[in-house]
């Protein structure tokens, strides 16, 4: 079945600590990105990415960083920067290309807590 | 900028139709999409306009004009199940995807 793994569903962090969410997705689309959702509001992008080896900010990136080596996976990195992490994580993929089938496809999330 | 709006919450009534606006203002247009997303749980999609008019869906409809920036989506024949959150987006010329912040809809007996 194709779809998007994100890993882990749930993780809990300390305050100055690091962490990586993973993303991998087996739809062989284009486009990759990354949204923060915090808890009755909705999605804010934090990084997409349209090609391998190429990534671009959106609204919120302070604090994160990614990286696009393999077309199939994104991984998003939760620096100690960033000042409120908690929140839901979502990452989606999509075709580049516009028309019908160009929507975007979610993981089921990644919710991070900093204790 | 680019600011998409829509209602916070709504309520309606097991069986009844509701309808969900939405109005955007956005670097180019690509295509509106509405999701629906349960409490704690990822988007799905729903549907999609480029064009001007009315796309049916079973019970879910989607309205788009283009030239006054709105679009909204109609649920008929509510049932409890239809009890969550709808996020209207657009892709914009960037190939981004820019969300409102959501209507709650409450379904109720």
């Amino acid at each position: 079945d194709g779809g998007i793994t994100q890993s882990p569903k749930y993780l809990f962090r300390k305050e100055g600590q690091n962490v990586t969410l993973s993303c991998e997705q087996n739809l062989n689309h284009d486009a990759m990105y990354w949204y923060r959702q915090d808890p009755g509001q909705g999605l804010r992008l934090i990084y997409y990415s349209q090609i391998v080896n190429d990534f671009q900010k959106g609204d919120i990136a302070e604090g994160y960083s990614v990286s696009r080596e393999k077309k199939e996976s994104f991984p998003l990195t939760v620096t100690s920067a960033q000042k409120n992490p908690t929140a839901f994580y979502l990452c989606a993929s999509s075709t580049v290309g516009t028309g019908l089938g160009g929507e975007l496809f979610f993981g089921e999330g990644s919710r991070l807590t900093v204790l | 900028g680019q600011n998409i709006d829509q209602p916070t919450e709504m309520t309606a009534t097991e069986g009844a139709i509701v309808q969900i606006n939405c109005t955007y203002q956005t670097s180019g247009f690509n295509g509106l999409f509405w999701y629906q997303q349960h409490a704690g749980e990822a988007p799905t999609f729903l549907s999609y306009n480029v064009l001007d008019g009315l796309e049916e869906k079973g019970r879910f409809s989607s309205f788009l004009s283009r030239s006054k920036g709105y679009s909204y989506l109609l649920l008929k024949e509510l049932q409890m199940k239809d009890s969550a959150s709808y996020l209207c987006a657009v892709r914009n010329y960037g190939q981004n995807f820019v969300f409102g912040p959501g209507t709650r809809l409450s379904v109720l007996p």
